[in-house]
């Protein structure tokens, strides 16, 4: 079976300080891994993905991910927020071809 | 490039009533999902379509849901008779063809559904 656990549903930060969002993952295959980010009232979009290549993942807006398949974990970081940073957060697990497995969701708070 | 389409943007309809929606994917992606996304939870699939055909529906309510993909662009999701629980946020997505490789999905903006 395929599920994914976000284990904050809301975080908040500083701006300026890091942010860490958390993500679990449960697969009975070699998975693929995305983070998603959602803006209010907009589509989502793909921060960065992790598809068994280099364990850490860089993406977007200087974020990134370390796929640790020991601890079944694909956290997101990044080293400091920014207001713009303020959205909605969501971890992908796929096990194989393209069904995506959602986590519930981070929200993500940054304050001035 | 341009993104995914969908509309309409948003809709408010009563309960037992129709509606549709419309989204047309990036060109050339042959891989088109819909999703459910109900207030404060993640996506969830509804269908999955390879072209025109179907390669999973097994969440789709089908008493109430239907969709379809003619010709392998654009596809409608339809919703009737409506009920309060399908107030959400209806979501396309689509993705480059899935043969052993796994493509990231490219989301429309989404449709936001209240039903009264």
């Amino acid at each position: 079976a395929q599920s994914v656990t976000q284990l904050d549903s809301h975080v908040s930060v500083s701006e300026g300080t890091p942010v860490l969002l958390r993500c679990n993952y449960s697969s009975s295959y070699s998975p693929s891994l995305f983070w998603y980010v959602q803006h209010p009232n907009k589509g989502l979009q793909l921060l960065l993905k992790y598809t068994s290549a280099a364990t850490l993942v860089k993406g977007i807006n200087g974020f990134e991910a370390e796929f640790k398949k020991s601890e079944t974990s694909f956290h997101l970081t990044k080293p400091s927020a920014h207001m713009s940073d303020a959205a909605e957060y969501f971890c992908v697990v796929t096990p194989f071809g393209n069904q995506f497995y959602f986590g519930t969701g981070t929200s993500l708070t940054v304050i001035p | 490039e341009a993104g995914v389409a969908q509309s309409p943007r948003y809709k408010i309809i009563e309960k037992r009533q129709s509606v549709a929606f419309w989204c047309n994917p990036i060109s050339g992606h042959a891989t088109l999902y819909w999703y459910q996304q109900i207030l404060g939870q993640g996506p969830k699939l509804l269908i999955q379509f390879q072209n025109n055909g179907v390669v999973d529906d097994s969440q789709l309510p089908k008493d109430r849901f239907s969709a379809e993909r003619l010709k392998g662009v654009d596809s409608t999701l339809k919703i009737q008779p409506a009920k309060l629980e399908d107030s959400a946020v209806y979501l396309c997505a689509s993705s480059l063809q899935a043969t052993g490789v796994t493509y990231e999905q490219y989301f429309g903006p989404g449709t936001r559904l209240t039903v009264t």
